[in-house]
């Protein structure tokens, strides 16, 4: 079946600007996971959506970051006044329920990701 | 302050020979360990896990490998292929107190086996 989609691949944004970046879970699973990960750095977590709720939203660094999953299905990461230090790829996995990660059900599945450049 | 650490940030081995990828972690609140490959231009994709209550975990030609006491896990790869390099994530699970088990990376360690 299909995997975890994200679009649009590649992006590119004037400093100052406003973007969204889309995700496309598996069909079916509940929970939704955004990371960022940076040049030479492993993903970071961001944000956690279990449903339409962000249940967790710990990891966004500041208010210029934010995202919705209205229908709990695809969600949007969406970026006010997009910074140089947004450059990053922004990657999105989903699993079947909340994830501890030792089951076939937990495990986190990861999309491509987008590559976000502000210049 | 990174809390899960692979120190070395590239490994080369010979094919049919074992790769061994190391990874430490600082918080004893993780409880599952994992570890991703990644291609280029593709996402992580999962590989293997273990639970902070084992020592072991084998699946085929990938075992991990689990030391609590010392903080260390590792991941073995025996024999080696080419379709094997790739870079190599190491990642830990703790639950967030926020309904969420996230997960948190290691900067990963680039295998390239030599044909």
């Amino acid at each position: 079946g299909a995997g975890v989609s994200q679009t649009p691949s590649n992006k590119v944004t004037e400093k100052g600007k406003y973007v969204e970046l889309r995700c496309d879970p598996i069909s079916g699973h509940t929970a939704l996971y955004w990371y960022r990960q940076s040049l030479g750095q492993g993903p970071e977590f961001l944000i956690y959506f279990q449903g339409t709720g962000a249940a967790d939203d710990s990891g966004l660094p500041n208010d210029r970051f934010f995202a919705v999953r209205p229908e709990g299905s695809v969600s949007t990461l969406k970026i006010q006044r997009t910074e140089r230090g947004d450059s990053a790829v922004y990657l999105c996995a989903s699993s079947l329920r909340p994830s501890m990660g030792g089951s076939s059900t937990d495990t986190q599945y990861f999309g491509p990701g987008t590559r976000l450049t502000v210049l | 302050d990174q809390q899960v650490k692979q120190n070395s940030p590239s490994l080369s081995v010979q094919e049919g020979r074992i790769s061994i990828l190391n990874c430490d972690y600082t918080n004893s609140m993780f409880d599952y360990f994992l570890w991703y490959k990644k291609y280029p231009a593709e996402g992580p994709t999962f590989l293997i896990s273990i639970s902070s209550i084992k020592d072991k975990n084998e699946d085929g030609r990938f075992t991990v490998f689990l030391n609590k006491s010392a903080k260390h896990l590792s991941l073995h790869i025996v024999p080696s292929q080419p379709g094997d390099s790739a870079v190599y994530f190491c990642a830990a699970s703790a639950y967030s107190g926020a309904g969420s088990y996230q997960l948190t990376f290691g900067k990963g360690t680039k295998l390239s086996v030599i044909p």
